[in-house]
């Protein structure tokens, strides 16, 4: 089955400790990016990648990094989360991405104390 | 610059009665539109996608959308809801760039 799976689904962190969140898609797609989700701001971009070895910022990519080794996965990496990083987050992947529909993840709500 | 502004954050309506989200774009070169629906705990999906030619798009669940250049405005539509079409839609825009805008999102809550 064609999915992109992110894990963990639900984390709960304290202030300055680092995690990662993993996305991985099993359809060859070039393209991958990270997006926050929050109340009454829709879906912002974080980061995206075009590639392997070939990322970009987003529109808020402060406090993030990424990193694409392997084609299909695009792991988001917090270094010292804070209380803002509180979030909804989705992974989603794309052929190419230059118009094209993207194919999200469940998605993963982290709760920063 | 791409902007996207859905012009209702909530929208109540019956059971087996039209609805119709909007959605407003603002850009000045030619964009690909998107709707997509986001149920309960779920990533989104696509609904529907307007690249090029007719106006009017057809998607899934019998969504529909019509692309209006002139009023720079692709609207969704449905002629007759169900329970299950409770969700959040996001309409989102593209100049074929990497970074896609989404809107804030539009809650549809169907009333039996």
């Amino acid at each position: 089955e064609a999915q992109v799976t992110q894990n963990p689904r639900y984390l709960i962190t304290v202030t300055g400790k680092k995690l990662t969140v993993t996305c991985s898609q099993n359809m060859n797609h070039e393209y991958m990016s990270w997006y926050r989700q929050d109340p009454g701001l829709g879906l912002r971009q974080i980061y995206y990648s075009m590639n392997v070895e070939v990322t970009d910022k987003g529109d808020v990519p402060e406090g993030y990094k990424v990193s694409r080794k392997e084609k299909r996965n695009f792991p988001l990496i917090l270094e010292s989360p804070s209380p803002n990083q509180t979030s909804l987050y989705f992974c989603a992947s794309s052929y190419t991405g230059r118009g094209e529909t993207q194919y999200f993840g469940p998605g993963t709500r982290l709760l920063v104390l | 610059a791409q902007s996207v502004t859905q012009l209702d954050s909530q929208v109540p309506v019956f059971e087996e009665a039209p609805v119709e989200l909007r959605c407003n774009y603002s850009s000045s070169v030619s964009v690909y539109l998107f709707w997509y629906v986001q149920y309960p705990n779920q990533g989104l999906q696509l609904l529907l996608k307007y690249l090029s030619g007719s106006t009017l798009v057809k998607g899934i669940n019998g969504f529909e959308a019509e692309f209006n250049k002139s009023q720079t405005s692709f609207h969704l539509r449905k002629p007759s809801v169900h329970i299950s079409d409770t969700a959040e839609y996001f309409c989102a825009v593209s100049r074929g760039s990497y970074i896609p805008t989404f809107g804030r999102g539009t809650s549809l809550i169907v009333h039996p």
